[in-house]
């Protein structure tokens, strides 16, 4: 079974409104988690870590204030789509390491398809 | 930064032919090599992993990999593939040491046909 649980699995907004993606550890803690975007017909980019209890790490052309990430529990990670605008639209990944840390298999969630019209 | 080449977009081959996938990195130093499988609509899944040791790994449902230093590849190969493989592949790799990102590369869709 699932092991990341990604909600929404999609989602279409409007123009200007914020999104916010949760991405949920089942069954073990994750004090690291990683979020990726796929555009079409291409690879996942990371786009940022996300550390609990602290500030997020993002990768280098990520708008960090419009990406907002929260990682508020050792379970839960969000991304915040704010102010969305149709180049957003694409497909957001969330990923962590299982409980034996970055040696364990990486576990990811289902994705989240964000259409901005 | 390191990057990784999947020669392959898309294959398309017969049940029980044989496989071989595509991966080439560039990073001169130490990484750990990876191939995950995404089956239509699911979530994507490690098939195996390279770390250290015998260059050869064997994955899940029959795949295994060479790590190749001198090209810099990390070749996917099944000897005879079923319906069932149908999916998307893709090869990542990190630097190794203690780094937890994975860079992707574009990723093989697979087609088996019956």
């Amino acid at each position: 079974g699932a092991v990341v649980s990604q909600h929404p699995s999609w989602v279409i907004c409007k123009s200007g409104t914020s999104v916010k993606i949760e991405c949920r550890s089942l069954d073990f803690q994750a004090t690291t988690m990683f979020w990726y975007r796929q555009f079409p017909k291409q690879s996942l980019m990371l786009m940022a870590t996300s550390n609990e209890g602290s500030k997020a790490t993002y990768e280098q052309g990520v708008e960090k204030d419009k990406f907002l990430i929260n990682h508020a529990s050792l379970t839960l990670s969000t991304l915040t789509v704010t102010s969305a605008h149709p180049e957003d639209s694409s497909f957001y990944i969330c990923s962590a390491y299982g409980q034996g840390g970055w040696n364990s298999p990486l576990h990811f969630g289902n994705g989240t398809r964000l259409t901005v019209t | 930064a390191q990057s990784v080449s999947q020669h392959n977009h898309h294959v398309i081959l017969s049940e029980a032919a044989s496989l071989e996938l595509g991966c080439n990195y560039s990073y001169g130093g130490t990484v750990n090599l990876f191939w995950y499988v995404q089956y239509p609509g699911q979530h994507l899944q490690l098939l195996l992993k390279y770390f250290s040791g015998d260059p050869l790994v064997k994955g899940i449902k029959g795949f295994e990999a060479e790590f190749i230093k001198s090209k810099f590849s990390f070749n996917l190969r099944k000897p005879s593939v079923q319906w069932s493989d149908t999916a998307e592949y893709f090869c990542a790799v990190n630097v190794g040491g203690g780094g937890n990102k994975l860079t992707f590369g574009t990723g093989t869709q697979l087609k088996v046909e019956l």
